[in-house]
């Protein structure tokens, strides 16, 4: 039961290129969450899902692009990377509405 | 707006000393709050929430409405309690989690 699995761990980038981070977590659970966390920030909300083929922008969406085609995946891309998106990115899943986050190990992308 | 507001990035204490983390919250309705804990090498994960009004680790949250707070404390640390802690609070609905900016917590021997 490996609960929410992202990949990469690490990836380094040159402005403007693209990429996607995946998140797989196999709990069955409805809800996706993409996170970023910066120096002194916190966590910050992307984007997230209530089910498959849903989608909705959170705090920080505007750079990122997300799909969930299958429920127990959430992909987050970057269609042309800036440095200002260099950042630790988190997955996170819930059961449902109320339930609590289970988060990913983290991915830690740089953008020369 | 609703936000959470951590004021201490660090706090550092010794062995067997109280702990208070604190944590302020603005948010118009009733609030629901957690404290999630980030061990080293670890995910982060849900240390309580504050309507279970439980103890876990020895650690405990009230939640004060009147002040707006959400403070978490222990009356001894331990070395093994040395992590980041990050006060949040749900909102908007859909599980949303706006978190504070986190006071990473030393107990030294």
């Amino acid at each position: 039961n490996a609960g929410v699995t992202q990949t990469p761990k690490f990836r380094v980038l040159k402005t403007g290129q693209s990429m996607t981070l995946l998140c797989a977590q196999d709990m069955n659970h409805e809800y996706m969450y993409w996170y970023r966390q910066d120096p002194g920030m916190g966590l910050r909300l992307i984007h997230y899902s209530v089910g498959e083929g849903t989608t909705a922008k959170g705090e920080v969406p505007d750079g990122y692009n997300v799909s969930r085609l299958k429920k127990q995946n959430f992909l987050l891309g970057l269609e042309s990377a800036a440095p200002s998106q260099t950042s630790v990115y988190f997955c996170a899943s819930s059961y449902g509405g109320f339930g609590e986050l289970f988060f990913g190990e983290g991915s830690r992308l740089t953008v020369l | 707006a609703q936000r959470v507001t951590q004021p201490e990035k660090l706090l550092s204490v010794f062995k067997g000393a109280p702990v208070e983390l604190k944590c302020n919250y603005s948010y118009s309705g009733s609030p629901e709050l957690f404290w999630y804990v980030q061990y080293s090498r670890q995910r982060l994960q849900l240390l309580l929430r504050h309507i279970s009004r439980e103890s876990i680790k020895g650690f405990t949250a009230d939640l004060n409405k009147g002040e707006t707070s959400f403070h978490l404390k222990k009356p001894f640390a331990q070395e093994e309690d040395s992590a980041m802690y990050y006060c949040a609070l749900r909102s908007g609905g859909y599980n949303k989690l706006i978190f504070g900016a986190g006071t990473r917590l030393a107990v030294h021997p």
